[in-house]
């Protein structure tokens, strides 16, 4: 089954504590994003890597990390978390980096930064 | 800037009504525009698309039309389901590149 996999589905932590979010595709796409959702802002996307080693900025990248070793893989790091980082995150994946091609998203990642 | 609007909601609807949630984009080009529908506690799912004006995408009884000279894609479906409940999101995605500016969502209820 086609699917994006995201771990863990909810976490609360401390401010300033390190923290991965991981991201797993099984359909081997080269391209694939991050997202975060808030309340009457929509998604905004964070990250986004059009293939391994390729990574770019998206249009919120301040405060996280992200790396692309591995075609499947696309971790999101957390370094020094915030409270305004509280947030539902979505992983998301697509074939290639032209648009008309679905893009397939995770279930989400709640994360609670206290 | 590309942009994407449409109403937060909620929109509440009796089963069996006629559904609009209106979506209309800002755009420099030519952009490719989507519908995509997020169930409770579930990530986002392609509903629906079209790539070109007067394209009309289709699925699951829903229907968008792709207006460019209003700048439209409005969402309609004839008769709603209590499975219908979800958040929709408008999108659209220019350049041919897979950058897509998302709207806020809009809320649906649908009571029996």
């Amino acid at each position: 089954e086609a699917q994006v996999t995201q771990n863990p589905r909810y976490l609360i932590t401390v401010t300033g504590k390190k923290l991965t979010v991981t991201c797993s595709q099984n359909m081997n796409h080269e391209y694939m994003s991050w997202y975060r959702q808030d309340p009457g802002l929509g998604l905004r996307q964070i990250y986004y890597s059009m293939n391994v080693e390729v990574t770019d900025k998206g249009d919120v990248p301040e405060g996280y990390k992200v790396s692309r070793k591995e075609k499947r893989n696309f971790p999101l790091i957390l370094e020094s978390p915030s409270p305004n980082q509280t947030s539902l995150y979505f992983c998301a994946s697509s074939l290639d980096m032209y648009s008309g091609n679905t893009i397939y998203f995770g279930e989400g990642s709640w994360l609670t930064v206290v | 800037g590309d942009s994407v609007t449409q109403m937060e909601g909620p929109v509440t609807l009796s089963e069996e009504a006629f559904l609009t949630i209106n979506c209309t984009y800002t755009a420099t080009g030519y952009p490719s525009l989507f519908w995509y529908v997020q169930y409770p506690g579930e990530g986002l799912q392609l509903l629906l698309k079209a790539t070109k004006a007067d394209d009309k995408g289709s699925n699951k009884g829903f229907e968008a039309t792709y207006r460019k000279e209003t700048t439209s894609f409005h969402l309609e479906k004839g008769s709603v389901q209590v499975s219908d409940s979800a958040v929709y999101f408008c999108a659209l995605s220019e350049g041919g590149y897979q950058k897509v500016t998302f709207g806020i969502g809009t809320k649906l209820q649908v009571i029996p």
